[in-house]
């Protein structure tokens, strides 16, 4: 099993700005993983994050809006740039805790003004 | 594309009662089937996870099914209880999909009265 540990838990924020989400996990792991649900949808992956190289993006996400660091094996962070009120998601970090599971961190609850 | 169908929206039910969901998803490709169980401000919790067609697995008073020829999977809770309220996800994988690329539905919202 994995504990990840996400924060902020929420954040309200104003057009335009940038967030900075955090993910830590009690052990070392190769990939982690950037979901986001927005209101109403599925929950959708971002990007795939590999510690040592760039981040792989899903169809429909880029680099520009969702920059991601994974400065460790335990690590990562999202930010999502330039908010606009269509970025209100919760955000879900994960990782492959093995034997085909998933573990998740608790999410960031976010609301763009 | 892949689309991973779940129904009910949304249930509420009496303690006591017993429940079920479906999901529905491509069968082609198919690798893994997950439940999971998502309580607000919590982590997503996994519940199961099935590969063979006819896989059935239990964990207390929940219990899942799961037929990949024709792309469904049953979850089933007997004698609801308050604190299963939660939103109940389940998610596909397909082979030649990256890792962690799990398709998920939108979710079945529960909510059980005492």
């Amino acid at each position: 099993s994995a504990v990840i540990s996400q924060k902020p838990s929420r954040d309200i924020c104003q057009r335009g700005t940038s967030l900075t989400i955090q993910c830590q996990v009690d052990s070392q792991v190769t990939m982690m993983f950037w979901y986001r649900q927005q209101p109403g949808q599925s929950l959708t992956l971002i990007a795939t994050a590999n510690q040592g190289s760039e981040a792989t993006y899903e169809s429909g996400f880029v680099i520009d809006k969702f920059p991601i660091s994974r400065p460790n094996l335990t690590f990562s962070t999202l930010t999502v740039s330039n908010m606009s009120p269509e970025d209100s998601s919760i955000y879900l970090c994960s990782v492959d805790g093995g034997r085909n599971i998933q573990y998740f961190g608790a999410g960031t609850r976010l609301s763009v003004l | 594309i892949l689309n991973v169908e779940q129904s009910p929206q949304s249930l509420h039910v009496q303690e006591g009662d017993s429940t079920n969901f479906t999901c529905s998803f491509p069968s082609s490709n198919f690798y893994a089937l997950h439940w999971y169980r998502w309580e607000t401000a919590k982590s997503p919790e996994a519940l199961f996870v099935m590969t063979l067609n006819g896989d059935e697995k239990k964990k207390g008073r929940i219990s899942a099914t799961l037929n990949t020829k024709e792309g469904y999977s049953y979850l089933y809770i007997k004698g609801s209880q308050p604190e299963d309220s939660a939103t109940y996800l389940c998610a596909s994988r397909n082979y030649g999909g990256s890792q962690g690329n799990l398709i998920f539905g939108k979710g079945t919202k529960l909510s059980v009265k005492p």
